[in-house]
């Protein structure tokens, strides 16, 4: 089992529309959790990071966490075309900083 | 917006070259980290640093090796490149808590011949 798992996709969704990616962890003592984007050809971005159990929020953007359940999501509303993108989750153990990298879903927002 | 510094953004060159991929921040980040990425695959870590004079190899087996003698500079360096090196190599920092995110450069695209 891969310590950090992500549907690979495409998810295509329309314009205006709510995507929700979903990412599930194998370590127990997963602490820190983050949500990066990567356009084709660019490095990572951070959109979302979150450590406690519940929903987070930044504009667009809800970060959801479950810590019992081991899985963290991201939401995405009003969704646009330039939020096309790979959408990569990412976790770090306790007393770590590395992070362990999901392999990303992809995201398609048609016009 | 992060600062941490990736050249050169491409590179082409022969077999059996040295090369070393620059990369520095103004963050003053205690940690910084060296990835690894081929077009449409993960993420892999190669090298991390916790400061000055610390360095430690990644989950991913790399020929590559690296130095980190100023806070601000961790370079990497391919004594002699090979085809099989031909990839995307993306440097991070993030600051001395641990649940502090890491932050991307924009990353060096290198391609042997």
């Amino acid at each position: 089992q891969k310590e950090v798992e992500q549907n690979s996709g495409p998810l295509s969704v329309p314009e205006g529309a709510i995507a929700s990616l979903n990412c599930t962890y194998s370590d127990r003592g997963s602490q820190s959790f983050f949500w990066y984007r990567q356009y084709s050809g660019k490095s990572p971005e951070l959109i979302m990071s979150i450590y406690s159990n519940g929903d987070k929020e930044d504009g667009r953007f809800t970060a959801q966490l479950n810590k019992a359940s081991q899985y963290v999501s991201l939401l995405i509303r009003d969704s646009q075309p330039s939020d096309s993108a790979t959408y990569l989750c990412a976790v770090t153990k306790a007393g770590y900083s590395t992070l362990t990298f999901g392999k990303g879903t992809m995201l398609l927002v048609s016009p | 917006e992060a600062d941490i510094y990736q050249t050169p953004r491409y590179l082409v060159i022969g077999t059996g070259k040295k090369i070393t991929l620059e990369c520095s921040q103004t963050m003053g980040h205690d940690k910084m980290y060296w990835y690894q990425q081929d077009p449409g695959m993960e993420l892999h870590l190669i090298h991390y640093s916790y400061g000055v004079n610390s360095t430690e190899k990644g989950d991913l087996s790399s020929e590559s090796t690296v130095s980190r003698i100023r806070t601000e500079h961790f370079p990497l360096t391919l004594e002699s490149a090979r085809p099989s090196h031909t990839s995307q190599y993306l440097c991070a920092s993030s600051g001395r808590d641990n649940n502090q995110p890491q932050h991307f450069g924009d990353g060096t695209r290198l391609s042997i011949l």
